[in-house]
């Protein structure tokens, strides 16, 4: 079946500095989704990304979708105690896209 | 109501009891989608609704298992005969599809159940 995957599946990182977690799909996916999930907290959606080859920021964050559509990142640029979390992305599977498939998360902590 | 609401928030239960958890999603979104949570680990897929067309059932991992959603609304998740192995958070999310398929999903808080 479908298959997503993330990488890493952990990263510490000092205050400040930079993050990046990649996204990779077995298939092509016609959309992905990000979402972050604070400790305790449910998943809440930061993003989608559509074309291939999008760009898109949300001031520090920076999201990519690779050109051919099977992969995409995350980048957090100087990072702050409030960028803890996990971070997925998710992408739609089924004949009509209606369903969603989850990647295993990265696990972010930032140490101030 | 103005998000995604899931009851109870914690439920204990006993080692064979069965327990029912409620979704209420976000009024107007036709489909919904249950996940599951194992501590520190990620979003498992159980099942998922879309308007009047036939649920997908695919994730639920045993026939202990079982999801319904009545009149496109509110959506229940039973599990039977509960084993220890099912403590987990159950997270309930709702999207309103658009016809281009994009559309995000919203989750609930999540029901936490720990079985005994």
């Amino acid at each position: 079946g479908q298959q997503v995957m993330q990488i890493p599946q952990y990263q510490h990182v000092q205050e400040g500095e930079d993050f990046t977690t990649y996204c990779n799909s077995s298939t092509t996916l016609s959309n992905i989704q990000w979402y972050k999930q604070r400790p305790g907290g449910h998943p809440v959606f930061l993003i989608q990304l559509v074309k291939s080859g999008e760009v898109k920021k949300q001031k520090r964050l920076t999201f990519q979708f690779g050109e051919a559509k099977k992969n995409s990142s995350l980048h957090i640029t100087a990072t702050q105690t409030t960028d803890v979390g996990t971070y997925f992305c998710a992408g739609p599977i089924g004949n009509y896209g209606q369903n969603f498939v989850f990647g295993p998360g990265t696990r972010l902590s930032v140490l101030p | 109501g103005a998000g995604v609401s899931q009851s109870p928030s914690n439920k204990v239960t006993e080692k064979g009891k069965d327990v029912e958890l409620r979704c209420d999603p976000i009024s107007g979104h036709t489909a919904l989608y249950w996940y599951r949570q194992s501590l520190g680990q990620g979003l498992e897929f159980l099942i998922y609704f879309q308007g009047n067309s036939a649920p997908d059932k695919s994730g639920l991992p045993s026939d202990r298992f079982s999801a319904e959603r009545t009149g496109g609304s509110v959506s229940t998740l039973t599990i039977q005969r509960t084993q220890q192995e099912d403590s987990a958070v159950y997270l309930c999310a709702s999207r309103y599809k658009r016809g281009d398929n994009t559309g995000e999903l919203f989750f609930g808080e999540g029901s936490r159940l720990t079985v005994l």
